[in-house]
């Protein structure tokens, strides 16, 4: 089992739609999370953290499952700009492969 | 209010030939890292340095050299470049391991023909 799994997606979703994505992680003595966005050709920025069950920004959701070792990101009512691919890290450094997503009008 | 800051920005080379990329930050980080980023595969760690004058081998570090010798500045060199060191590269740093995140360089395109 790698140590941080993505849905591979890609995600291709209209405007205003709510999608979500799954992260898995094998090093059960993690305690904090983070989400990133990648937008084509740039570098990585964080987009949330998650210290406990979980964190809300906005139209942004991150949630922790510490039992099943996964977290999530809830985006609703999507928007174009939302456009990029999200990385999940597990600390120290451990990268997903990331999740591409498309909003399309 | 700079950051992490990655020089060069792009990178022609030929195999066998050396180069070194460096890494600034402003922040006062501890932490500094070295990633490679290949189409499908996410961010790979190369080195790390969890401090002035210490470096560690990371996921994929053969190949590769680095140097600390200032807190501020982590230097990655290739001693002879290969074509499968073509990549987009990355460094990042961060005050802590474990429970901050990482700041991002804006990444150095680099070619190896």
């Amino acid at each position: 089992r790698k140590e941080v799994e993505q849905d591979p997606g890609p995600f291709n979703v209209p405007e205003g739609a709510t999608v979500a994505f799954n992260c898995t992680y094998s090093n059960s003595a993690s305690q904090s999370f983070f989400w990133y966005r990648q937008d084509c050709r740039k570098e990585p920025k964080l987009l949330m953290s998650v210290y406990s069950s979980g964190n809300e920004d906005g139209r942004f959701t991150a949630q922790l499952n510490r039992a099943s070792q996964y977290i999530s990101l809830l985006i609703r009512d999507s928007k174009l700009s939302d456009s990029a691919t999200y990385l999940c890290v597990v600390p120290p450094m451990r990268f997903g492969a990331g999740t591409r997503l498309t909003v399309k009008p | 209010n700079a950051g992490v800051t990655q020089t060069p920005k792009f990178r022609v080379l030929k195999t066998g030939q050396s180069m070194t990329l460096l890494c600034a930050q402003d922040m006062n980080h501890e932490y500094m890292y070295w990633y490679r980023q290949d189409p499908g595969m996410g961010l790979r760690l190369i080195h790390y340095s969890v401090g002035e004058g210490t470096t560690a081998k990371g996921e994929v570090p053969d190949g590769y050299n680095v140097s600390r010798l200032k807190k501020q500045n982590f230097l990655l060199g290739l001693e002879s470049a290969a074509p499968s060191q073509t990549s987009v590269y990355f460094c990042a740093s961060s005050r802590t391991a474990t429970n901050q995140p990482q700041h991002f360089g804006d990444g150095t395109r680099l070619s190896i023909l």
